[in-house]
């Protein structure tokens, strides 16, 4: 399984930006780089996920690093909904079952 | 909005008891997953299937689960002999196509407790 590596956990004042950080230096040319997030007592949602270029989404934005071995994901305004556990994830070609780290927990300070 | 949909939301069964998680998956999906999540580690993946057949499975899917689609719109893991190391978080989710660009669509979970 391609490997990720994201801080254990971040902390953010409401309204404000947060930048969740992904390592991903062992990452190939076809890997797609995706992220979810667990809200507590829930199962995974989905986020975005990008390959090269940086993605914008209702959710979030991504943005990918040029050589490809690192991404963040903004949340452009934290709401105390968004305090979860950030997993990003490589998606390998030859299947698209997913690895799950151990993420990143945001807590969300009003 | 189109979700997956897991029943029971708890179960509880006694241990060597065999369990059926029921899930059903977003109409028009191809692709479907089962992930566990015990109490306080990682989502592992168990087992992915599509047309009526399973794609891939994990070490952890052992002879004592089985998958399966009964009809048009279940999806179903079974576990035929539970034991206490099964209690954990069950996951189902569906795709609508394959490929590492696809989103995924994940259920709320069952937990399911064996005592």
């Amino acid at each position: 399984d391609a490997k990720t590596t994201q801080p254990n956990s971040m902390e953010s004042n409401e309204e404000e930006p947060v930048h969740l950080p992904c390592n991903h230096s062992t990452i190939s040319g076809t890997d797609y780089i995706h992220w979810y997030r667990q809200l507590p007592s829930q199962g995974p949602e989905y986020v975005i996920h990008g390959l090269t270029s940086n993605v914008n989404n209702r959710m979030a934005s991504l943005a990918i690093a040029e050589d490809r071995k690192s991404s963040t994901l903004i949340l452009h305004r934290a709401t105390l909904r968004d305090a979860a556990v950030y997993y990003c994830i490589l998606i390998t070609n030859t299947g698209n079952q997913f690895y799950f780290g151990t993420g990143t927990s945001l807590t969300v300070i009003p | 909005e189109p979700e997956v949909t897991q029943t029971p939301s708890h179960q509880v069964t006694q241990m060597g008891q065999e369990v059926i998680l029921r899930c059903v998956p977003i109409s028009n999906h191809l692709y479907f997953y089962w992930y566990r999540q015990i109490l306080g580690q990682k989502v592992e993946f168990l087992v992915s299937f599509y047309n009526n057949e399973i794609s891939e499975k994990s070490e952890i899917f052992d002879d004592q689960f089985s998958v399966e689609r009964p009809d048009g719109s279940n999806f179903t893991l079974k576990i035929r002999s539970t034991k206490l190391e099964d209690s954990a978080m069950y996951f189902c989710a569906s795709t609508g196509q394959t490929g590492p660009g696809t989103e995924a669509f994940f259920g709320q979970g069952t937990r399911l407790t064996v005592v």
